[in-house]
């Protein structure tokens, strides 16, 4: 099925860094998710984003839903060791009755 | 309960065999989906009920697949003579009706294993 293009794929950092992850499209979306899934639990919310050029902040996260409604991406600022992670942005093309479309997932990975 | 619960978390099946998969959504939610998620992989989207409505089936990957939620609150997914490929994670999310707020919210998983 479709999916959305994420990158990157992996990311190694330091703890402490920022850290920058983005989604793209060829269609159009109405809205932009982005969820957080750790080993063996279910995808969890962190941000949802409703209108283009909408930049929205929850805590240290930060995402923004592109004015071409193509692309979204997301930044978490001064990285913590609870932040690994996969990473997955998705995005809806109609109302509440929709599946998500989802990206590959950007895998975070601290290092010590 | 407070959020989305999934049974079994984890099931082994041999080819060939039957399994159902049972969610129970949050409480008030009118919206359930079915999705699943091969291993490395996003998860993707199988179904979609409105309340005891399937409005969305078109994910679903072949006939050996049926999801029912016959009162709206409870789903279950089952899958027909199990084949090795359907080995993945099958994830229940669910949300609010108003359309408005589009978020899911997801369970944990029933981790499905064919040998």
């Amino acid at each position: 099925g479709q999916q959305l293009n994420q990158s990157p794929q992996s990311m190694f950092i330091q703890e402490g860094e920022d850290v920058s992850m983005n989604c793209t499209s060829s269609s159009i979306f109405n809205t932009w998710l982005w969820y957080k899934q750790d080993p063996g639990e279910g995808p969890v919310l962190l941000i949802a984003l409703y209108k283009a050029g909408e930049l929205t902040s929850n805590g240290r996260l930060t995402a923004q839903f592109g004015i071409t409604r193509k692309d979204s991406f997301l930044n978490i600022s001064a990285s913590i060791p609870s932040d690994v992670g996969i990473y997955f942005c998705a995005g809806l093309t109609r109302g509440g009755a929709d599946g998500l479309t989802f990206g590959k997932g950007t895998h975070l990975i601290i290092q010590p | 309960g407070a959020g989305v619960s999934q049974s079994p978390r984890y099931k082994v099946a041999k080819r060939g065999q039957d399994v159902a998969l049972r969610c129970d959504p949050i409480s008030g939610h009118v919206s359930l989906f079915w999705y699943q998620q091969a291993l490395g992989q996003g998860p993707e989207f199988l179904t979609y009920f409105q309340n005891e409505a399937q409005l969305d089936k078109s994910g679903l990957p072949s006939d050996r697949f049926f999801a029912e939620r016959p009162e709206g609150s409870v789903s279950t997914l089952k899958i027909q003579r199990t084949q090795q490929e359907d080995s993945a994670v099958y994830l229940c999310a669910s949300s609010r009706r108003d359309s408005s707020y589009n978020e899911q919210f997801f369970g944990p998983g029933t981790r499905l294993t064919v040998l």
